[in-house]
């Protein structure tokens, strides 16, 4: 499975936009990307996916580097709520299996 | 509203019994579900693949003895620890995968505790 290497933590004010990297230089043509978002404990959450070309939807944009080396998730207005470990994944095209790394902890201050 | 539920959502045993966690998927049928264990600050670690009508794919150093799992509908798969011991003690999570979806939905985890 190709890997992902985030930051271990990052921190971030409340309502103001956060970007969360994601190194994947091993990437192959056919992984997709996602991410998943993890509150204390509870299971994993979906966020967002994408291939190639960026992605929006109502929790957060994703941005792809043209050569799929690296993406950014994008938080565009960070909550309380929004504390979490954020998961950046690589998801073979063809298997549904998730490999989770270890993330990056967000946390946001109030 | 929740897609996974599982049940229990919390269960403490002793060492040597077995402990039975389901994993059902609500108003939607899924071909497959996965398991997961979860130590504490760590990473979530993928145990084994469900599928529903056959035998479950488990992952290299999961022991399929140990972690017995059985998908025998399109609704539940369920996760039972034989003969557990303390060092089974862990959060643990299935996932559904929905049929022409590219998401995973979670439950929201069983946290298993053997005294």
């Amino acid at each position: 499975d190709a890997k992902t290497t985030q930051p271990n933590s990052m921190e971030s004010n409340e309502e103001e936009p956060v970007h969360l990297p994601c190194n994947h230089s091993t990437i192959s043509g056919t992984d997709y990307i996602h991410w998943y978002r993890q509150l204390p404990s509870q299971g994993p959450e979906y966020v967002i996916h994408g291939l190639t070309s960026n992605v929006n939807n109502r929790m957060a944009s994703l941005a792809i580097a043209e050569d799929r080396k690296s993406s950014t998730l994008i938080l565009h207005r960070a909550t309380l709520r929004d504390a979490a470990v954020y998961y950046c994944i690589l998801r073979q095209g063809g298997s549904e299996k998730l490999v989770f790394g270890k993330g990056t902890k967000l946390t946001v201050n109030p | 509203g929740a897609v996974v539920s599982q049940h229990p959502s919390w269960v403490i045993c002793k060492s040597g019994t077995s402990v039975k966690i389901e994993c059902r998927s609500l108003d939607f049928q899924a071909t497959t579900m996965f398991w997961y264990r979860q130590f504490p600050k760590q990473s979530l670690m993928l145990m084994a693949t469900s599928n529903e009508g056959s035998k479950a794919t488990y992952e290299q150093g999961v022991e399929k003895d140990k972690f017995l799992i059985n998908h025998a509908s399109l609704t539940l798969s369920t996760l039972t620890v034989t003969s557990a011991h303390p060092e089974d003690s862990s959060f643990y999570i299935c996932s559904v995968v929905l049929r022409n979806q590219e998401t995973q939905y979670f439950g929201p985890g069983t946290r298993l505790l053997v005294l």
